[in-house]
């Protein structure tokens, strides 16, 4: 069975720690995206990856092939960075890129 | 990035009525769209897969009759809720994968999420 796993479920951290977000999955995969959702419940594509790391600002994204496992990584972290943290991994042979979801990391910055 | 737009961003309607929700690519062309829903405190569950021209792929369970799917044209797919209940209440969200480019702008699978409508049905 496909499945992506996260975690912790539930992180709070002060403003300014490093902030990790663990995700795992099952099998082989061609590509996992990481996504923040905000309490408004938009979505927000944050990377898109499938070996390697990629940056953007203070986010940064590593995926392990052989470990089947990618880490989300927040520096400086910041009270606006609270949001729920998902990864979604595109399984092969998962039809016309239809994704499979974690069940969210939702992520408390105190001031 | 590039930009998707969902309109409305929240609907209440009575039961019994049917509510249409649009998701629009604004500034790049998407050969699939997806229908996602979500339930409180529940990660997003697909719907349903639509290419331009062509109709809807249906996840087990959704019922096509219910939840209609039109997808127009590369940058416009609808979601028809038809005779909604209360139970149809729920967070849709939709997202589209871009054409890849041979500028490089976007990747192959990338795709872009909408920020969602919320429907309520009393």
């Amino acid at each position: 069975k496909n499945e992506v796993e996260q975690s912790p479920q539930n992180l709070t951290a002060q403003e300014g720690e490093f902030i990790t977000i663990n995700c795992s999955y099952s099998v082989g995969i061609s590509a996992l995206h990481w996504l923040q959702q905000h309490p408004g419940g938009g979505i927000v594509s944050l990377f898109m990856l499938s070996s390697g790391k990629k940056k953007h600002g203070r986010l940064i994204a590593t995926i392990n092939i052989q470990e089947k496992h990618s880490s989300l990584h927040i520096t400086a972290s910041h009270p606006r960075d609270s949001a729920v943290y998902i990864c979604a991994a595109l399984y092969y042979g998962g039809s016309q890129g239809n994704l499979i979801f974690g069940k969210g990391t939702k992520l408390s910055v105190k001031p | 990035g590039a930009v998707v737009s969902q309109h409305p961003s929240w609907v209440i309607c009575k039961s019994g009525t049917s509510v249409k929700i649009e998701c629009r690519s604004l500034d790049f062309q998407a050969t699939t769209m997806f229908w996602y829903r979500q339930f409180p405190k529940q990660s997003l569950m697909l719907m349903a897969t639509s290419n331009e021209g062509s109709k809807a792929t249906y996840e087990q369970g959704v019922e096509k009759d219910k939840f209609l799917i039109n997808h127009a044209s590369l940058t416009l797919s609808t979601l028809t809720v038809t005779s909604a209940h209360p139970e149809d209440s729920s967070f849709y969200i939709c997202s589209a994968r871009a054409r890849p480019m041979g500028s490089g702008r976007f990747s192959y699978n990338e795709q872009f999420f909408g920020p969602g409508t919320r429907l309520t049905v009393l």
